[in-house]
């Protein structure tokens, strides 16, 4: 299942709405995972099962979707949410992510 | 708290073999799987490999197969990869993450810091 997000790269300002996509080439059902990624840093899962919060995810963060297109939402950016972003699929092997969304300021 | 310690990256030569590890604490190892996935420089997350909780199920990436072996020791609570013929394009973080439940087919809730395999001459 090749995994597809867009927009590669976002210029955003703290404080505002940011909207990421992530599309299945094929259905994965729920089985879609959000991770965030800074430099030098492993990834941490943010968002499972497309829309459940992982534990210690601030409620600014909410995934939605189902089938192939799912969407990650950050209500209003932090300082700390400027990363890469990446989606997973785990529905099936081999699993895949997407090639990430760069949110920048 | 869950800490994944990894070990055994390094500079080794094209063709050489090399065995990642990764020392678990903080939960109970035997009960879920595990993976690793790595990051080549500038570049996105790729899985690598899977083992079931008990290590009797392995998946790998279609293009490492028959390179790369996982394995696991839930007596000593550590994941293995066991990588021969090594080549340039392997050159890479390699991070291990545990994954939410024993099945292969999970989402990485916890990842460690990563050990860096550089294959050059």
């Amino acid at each position: 299942i090749v995994v597809t997000q867009s927009p590669g790269t976002l210029s955003l300002s703290p404080g505002e709405r940011v909207t990421l996509s992530c599309r299945a080439s094929e259905s994965v059902s729920s089985n879609l995972a959000w991770y965030q990624q800074k430099p030098g840093q492993a990834p941490r899962l943010l968002i499972y099962g497309a829309s459940y919060r992982a534990t210690g995810i601030p409620d600014r963060f909410g995934g939605s979707g189902s089938g192939t297109d799912f969407t990650l939402t950050i209500s209003r950016l932090e300082p700390e949410d400027f990363a890469v972003y990446y989606c997973q699929q785990y529905d099936i092997s081999p699993l895949t992510f997407g090639g990430g969304t760069k949110v920048e300021i | 708290e869950v800490r994944l310690l990894e070990s055994g990256g390094g500079l080794v030569q094209p063709g050489g073999s090399l065995r990642l590890s990764c020392a678990a604490s903080g939960f109970t190892f035997s009960k879920y799987a595990m993976s690793w996935v790595r990051q080549a420089p500038g570049k996105g997350l790729e899985w690598v490999s899977s083992i079931s909780d008990t290590g009797l199920r392995a998946s790998y990436a279609d293009s490492l197969k028959g390179r790369f072996t996982i394995s696991r020791d839930n007596s000593k609570n550590t994941l293995y990869l066991q990588v021969i013929g090594l080549r340039g394009d392997h050159t890479a973080v390699y991070f291990c993450a545990k994954m939410s439940r024993g099945s292969n087919t999970s989402p990485f809730d916890s990842w460690g810091q990563g050990t860096l395999v550089t294959v050059s001459s």
